[in-house]
This record gives structure tokens, sequence and C-alpha cells, in this order.
């Protein structure tokens, strides 16, 4: 089975600049979170999707970013206009969401250095 | 708001145990994590163990929780090279799937 893949790697912007980061989950989790490690600080929470809609979005730092996850599937996180502050580590993680099981299963994570 | 607190840096001779400590502020938590990061790659569920609880033994992995002092600690015993990694305390509060997430420990393992 294959596990939580994101897309791309590594991606390096101008500020000002758009990028969008992509998320496919385990297939069949219905639940599909982002997190962020910015500076080698700890891991940020952004945001929680169920299936389609979003749980929990409040982890999003500002306006610039625009996460969606259109029919429940893989979902993507946009940054526009991408800032220096926006430099780090993107994680996404995915679960089952049934009773009792609460294991979040985590990708590399897309490295994005914002210049 | 929650606050989780580890040592940036560990070094343990191979061979011996290593101690990881992270303590928190949130007293509602239910679930605590041990996540391990190897270079390159994603976190990966070490352990875990549930608010209730006060220890968990898996394989060489020690989890000890002393909840009056919100504290958290992974042993490893007989470390191996292959345990060099970043390794973060998490929790999760009841009603709350969201991870709050340490600073990670960076354990280096002397030859």
């Amino acid at each position: 089975e294959a596990g939580v893949t994101q897309f791309p790697s590594h991606s390096v912007i101008e500020k000002g600049q758009t990028v969008t980061l992509r998320c496919d989950p385990i297939s069949g989790h219905d639940n599909l979170y982002w997190y962020r490690r910015v500076m080698g600080k700890e891991i940020k929470f952004l945001l929680h999707f169920v299936k389609e809609s979003k749980q929990d979005e409040s982890g999003m730092p500002n306006n610039r970013f625009l996460a969606e996850r259109t029919g429940g599937t893989y979902s993507t996180l946009k940054v526009q206009p991408a800032e220096l502050e926006d430099s780090g580590v993107y994680f996404c993680a995915s679960s089952q969401g049934l009773a009792g099981n609460h294991e979040q299963f985590f990708g590399p994570g897309t490295r994005l250095t914002v210049l | 708001g929650e606050d989780v607190e580890q040592s940036l840096f560990l070094s343990v001779r191979e061979g011996d145990s290593s101690v990881i400590n992270c303590t928190y502020t949130d007293s509602s938590s239910t679930y605590l994590y041990w996540y391990k990061q190897e270079p390159g790659a994603g976190l990966q569920l070490l352990t875990y163990i549930f608010s209730n609880m006060d220890m968990k033994q898996d394989q060489r992995l020690t989890v000890l929780l002393n909840k009056k002092d919100k504290h958290l600690s992974l042993r490893i015993a007989d470390t191996q090279t292959g345990d060099s990694a970043i390794y973060f305390c998490a929790f999760t509060s009841f009603g709350n799937e969201k991870l709050t997430f340490g600073t990670g420990t960076r354990l280096t393992i002397i030859p």
C-alpha cells in the first residue's frame, strides 16, 4: 500500500510568487492534515479536512494560504503571494478516522524556500 | 495556549540508553506520541501512550508519563546508529484530532 505522497519535494521561489503544494493521502483515508515546520521550530498544525470539508482551519496563518480538497481525495495548499517567512517544510498527514484508530501517517514533506 | 518543550540535542554512545524528555502545559491531552524523523523522510510514529497510563514498553522503547509533572519521556535501550534521527513528542486533546508537537530532539550516536 502506498503511503502519503507529497509533490514537489522541494520548491524555491521568489517573494511575491505563487506556489501550490500537493498531497495524496493513503487511499481510503477520510482525514487529511497539513502541518508546517518553520526555521527548525516546532511542527505546527495548519488545517484538517474530513473528506472534502474543512473540519478545523484554526492554524492557517493568514489569507495568503488556500487549501482545497476537491472530491475528498488529494489536497492542494496554495500560497499566494509567498513571503519570506513562509519558508519551511510543509507536511501532510492522513488518517482513517475510525473510532479508536487515531494514527496519522505523514508524507515526506515539501521543503519551500522563499527568496 | 499549548507549549511543548524538548531539548534540542542529545548525544549518546552506541549501546547505551537514550532518554529523550518532553514537558507540556496542556492538561487536557489524551494521546501522547513519539515520532521519529530520519533525514529526507517523513514523520514515523514510534509509539504512543494514552493519558490514563503511566508506562508503555515496546521492545527497545519505553515511554513514561508523569501527568502530575506533565512530563513525557522516551527511553531507547541499546541505542544503535540507526536510531540517529530527530524525535518529536506530540499530543492530541480531547475532542480535537490535531497534533501539537514539541520542537524535536536531534539524537546523535557516538561510535
